[in-house]
């Protein structure tokens, strides 16, 4: 079943405004929650991750809410840009567990 | 910076086929996986190793093979091609579960 959950599964937004990008997951031992972003034709990078000892996690534009109490987290992404225009994928794992759990993909599109 | 390479970046194969896809890390990384990425299911885990002679089953194993013969490299074996194993592939490797994963730039396999 799939473990982590995104939404929505694709999400247009003005430049200048704030894109939010959800993600819920269903094992309360995941403790570290990545989220990777994957431009077209490139593989999927790093671009920022939260563990559970804080409930938020900022940089630059783009920010972390974790939500430990109902499994949910949020990327926000203010001021959005053309070039923010990618795929994000949440992704979860504990610290003693096997490998990352990935969602299906929240596809921005950022319109000039 | 961590380096995964895979090869080939694209292989047409025909259905009841041998198809090998190969990887190489250079970050001396313990863990390498193997994903694959399709339309509306996000990254799946197929085979995963921890070290040198060790292969794991992911999430979705069926029809995949996977051979870690050194730590630098872990290959991924379709016996008998079928067109459902049509999809993109991509190799990472990790430290550990709960840090970065490093992915490939992918391989496109079409099963024809």
């Amino acid at each position: 079943q799939q473990q982590v959950r995104q939404s929505p599964q694709s999400l247009t937004v003005w430049e200048g405004e704030t894109a939010i990008l959800n993600c819920s997951y269903e094992d309360s031992t995941f403790d570290y929650f990545p989220w990777y972003w994957q431009f077209p034709r490139e593989s999927p990078a790093l671009l920022i991750a939260i563990r559970p000892v804080s409930n938020k996690k900022e940089d630059g534009r783009f920010t972390i809410f974790f939500n430990k109490r109902e499994k949910k987290l949020s990327l926000h992404i203010t001021d959005s840009q053309p070039g923010d225009s990618a795929t994000y994928f949440c992704a979860a794992s504990a610290n003693s567990g096997t490998y990352q759990r990935f969602g299906t993909g929240t596809k921005l599109q950022v319109v000039p | 910076e961590a380096a995964v390479t895979q090869s080939p970046r694209n292989k047409v194969a025909v259905t009841g086929g041998k198809v090998t896809l190969s990887c190489n890390q250079t970050n001396n990384h313990n863990n390498m996986y193997w994903y694959r990425q399709d339309t509306g299911h996000g990254l799946r885990l197929i085979h995963y190793s921890y070290g040198a002679g060790s292969t794991e089953k992911g999430d979705i194993p069926d029809g995949y093979k996977a051979s870690r013969p050194s730590q630098e490299n872990f290959s991924l074996i379709l016996e008998l091609a079928t067109p459902s194993q049509t999809s993109v592939y991509f190799c990472a490797s990790g430290d550990v579960p709960n840090t970065e994963v490093f992915f490939g730039k992918g391989t496109r396999l079409t099963v024809v």
